[in-house]
């Protein structure tokens, strides 16, 4: 059964810093992984999606990498804004086309 | 881009009524559609996977006759909560797949039940 991390659990930043969240997943076999935002009673909006094939994705000052072999995903944001205060989600897609989620980082950027 | 529209956004109910919350794809055919459920400060949890013209799966855990789902058109799924109680109270997110695409999500809906 695919099991997905997420490291930390919550990380507060000062406003113009770059910063990392840590996704990680017991089963390698993924057709893709995606990473989401969610804001407080809100639904999600997805940001990245990398294939099982690639290694990464950018979108603005969104960076996503993958690293299938180990089990490793990592969503690294330049410049962080206050408006980037959310909780992350990484996903996992495995064959089965079911997502599985990790339980996400809460994400304080302080102006 | 592609646009998943869930309804109502919030519903507050008192306990053992039923709850209908629709989810509609508007400008794709959605052949699988998924539902989430959320508790606080947990992750989001599949709850059932939704075929057009076919009965859900649901998963481990999940009471098919409480949770009931119904994928009547390639454009709407549709959960029911059944007879619902406080414990039922949550976020239910729905979701639905284009052709073999990333998954696009509804805004969810907040239920409580008093």
């Amino acid at each position: 059964k695919q099991e997905v991390t997420q490291i930390p659990a919550a990380l507060s930043v000062p406003e113009g810093e770059n910063l990392v969240l840590n996704c990680s997943f017991t089963d390698s076999a993924i057709y893709n992984l995606q990473w989401f935002r969610q804001d407080p009673g809100k639904g999600l909006t997805s940001l990245l999606l990398i294939q099982s094939s690639q290694r990464e994705q950018t979108s603005g000052r969104l960076n996503a990498s993958l690293d299938k072999s180990s089990g490793r995903s990592t969503l690294y944001i330049a410049a962080s804004q206050p408006g980037d205060s959310a909780t992350y989600l990484c996903a996992v897609n495995n064959a089965g086309n079911m997502l599985t989620f990790g339980g996400g980082t809460r994400l304080m950027v302080k102006p | 881009g592609a646009v998943v529209s869930q309804h109502p956004s919030r519903v507050i109910c008192k306990s053992g009524t039923s709850v209908k919350i629709e989810c509609r794809s508007l400008d794709f055919q959605a052949t699988t559609m998924f539902w989430y459920r959320q508790f606080p400060k947990q992750s989001l949890m599949l709850m059932a996977t939704s075929n057009e013209g076919s009965k859900a799966t649901y998963e481990q855990g999940v009471e098919k006759d409480k949770f009931l789902i119904n994928h009547a058109s390639l454009t709407l799924s549709t959960l029911t909560v059944t007879s619902a109680h406080p414990e039922d109270s949550s976020f239910y997110i729905c979701s639905a797949r284009r052709n073999n695409e990333k998954l696009f999500f509804g805004s969810g809906t907040q239920l409580s039940v008093l």
